[in-house]
Parts: C-alpha cells; sequence; structure tokens
C-alpha cells in the first residue's frame, strides 16, 4: 500500500513563526498536493508539484510557499504563521496526472496558531 | 455556488438503513472521486467513476454524466460508517471538492 505520512498530527505554533509541515509518500508518485481544510469549506488546493523542483499555485496560495527537493517529499511553509492558517492541513499523492489515478492522502496535521 | 455540491450536509441513520448521499456538480470533469474521512482526519478514496456505477462490499457509486449526478449508497448501515463523506470532481491537474456529508449511523 501507499503511504502518505506527514510529520505531526497537532502543531501549537506562535503567530509570527516559520512552520513547516512536511509530506513524504513512499511509491514513487510525482504528482502531490496540499490542501487545507476548514469547516463548511471542504478541502481548498494551496499548491501541487507534479515533478522535483516544480510547483503550482493552488487556489488558495497566499502566505505559504512549498518546497519539492526529492520526489518523495513536498513541504509546506507558512513564512510567519497567522491565526487565520489554523485549520487541518492535508497532503495527498497520485502516480500522474496522464490517466485518472485515485488520490492517497496522509492522515493530516491540525495546525493552530495562537 | 460552489461548483460542487452535496447533499445533505447532515445525515443520522439507524443501524441497517439504506443511506444516500448526493453530490451535484456544475462544471466539466474527467472523473469524480467519493472519499470517507473519519474522526481525525485521514481521508480514504473510496471510488473514482467517469461513468456508470461501481459496487465494493456495501458500498455503490453511481454517475450521470449527461446530468452531472453521483450518488453514494450504503446498504445495510452500520456505526463503523460514520464519517464525513466527501465527493471530489477533477478538472484538469486539480480535485474540486464538495463540503462533505457527515454521517452518523446509530445502533
Amino acid at each position: 500500500d501507499v503511504k502518505v505520512t506527514q510529520s505531526s498530527r497537532y502543531l501549537v505554533k506562535r503567530t509570527g513563526e516559520k512552520v513547516f509541515l512536511e509530506c513524504v509518500q513512499d511509491m514513487d508518485h510525482e504528482n502531490m498536493f496540499w490542501y487545507r481544510q476548514d469547516p463548511g469549506l471542504g478541502l481548498r488546493l494551496i499548491y501541487f508539484s507534479y515533478d522535483v523542483k516544480m510547483k503550482e499555485k493552488g487556489d488558495i496560495p497566499e502566505g505559504y510557499s512549498v518546497s519539492r527537493e526529492k520526489k518523495e517529499r513536498f513541504s509546506l511553509i507558512l513564512e510567519s504563521a497567522s491565526t487565520n492558517q489554523t485549520s487541518m492541513y492535508l497532503c495527498a499523492s497520485r502516480p500522474t496526472l496522464d490517466r485518472d489515478y485515485g488520490y492517497t492522502f496522509g492522515s493530516g496535521t491540525r495546525l493552530t496558531v495562537v | 455556488k460552489n461548483e460542487v455540491e452535496q447533499s445533505p450536509q447532515n445525515l443520522t441513520a439507524q443501524e441497517g438503513e439504506f443511506i444516500t448521499i448526493n453530490c451535484s456538480y456544475s462544471v466539466g470533469i474527467s472523473a469524480l472521486h467519493w472519499l470517507q474521512q473519519h474522526p481525525g482526519g485521514g481521508i480514504v478514496s473510496l471510488f473514482m467513476l467517469s461513468s456508470g456505477k461501481k459496487k465494493h462490499g456495501r458500498l455503490i457509486a453511481t454517475i450521470n454524466i449527461q446530468e452531472k449526478h453521483s450518488s453514494l449508497h450504503i446498504t445495510a448501515s452500520h456505526p463503523r460508517d460514520s464519517a464525513v463523506y466527501i465527493c471530489a470532481v477533477r478538472q484538469g491537474n486539480k480535485l474540486v471538492f464538495g463540503a462533505g456529508t457527515i454521517l452518523r449511523v446509530k445502533s
């Protein structure tokens, strides 16, 4: 089974801190995604990457950046955390964009910014 | 108006009941996904559909491309089916998600 592992289940950070959320997948998937999930809004795409060192903005990239130096790891960075970034963050991966494959999701990181 | 609308938002059922969750979308898609999210956050992919019907155990998913509508059915529901069920449609490189349906099955 493909595994998508997010480094932390729960995080509490202070306003203004730089925050790193890490995601690692073990099946050589090309595509990786970062979403945030808020009540009533569903999942919204922050950034995605379709290959090493490649990234594209999703629907809500403001206040975030990403890094993909190795194929298996996709990091989400909050440059200066703010309280409105308190949310559940979910990472996902899929093999390729070329065909319709399913997505594999991580367990999520619940981030609280105080 | 959201591009992906789910109904109902909340659903409470008795164990054994037949359950239907609906998903309507307003955009062209290449595939539709049904996902399950248990308390604690992890999301599991249940189905990916581009036409017709799929069945896995007690779960059945159907899609009508012309009507832009999909349904997820759970037969003989059980308390362990309690979860959030999420519909998502694939548009190009991205998934667009519905807000989810919170299902609670009581014993």
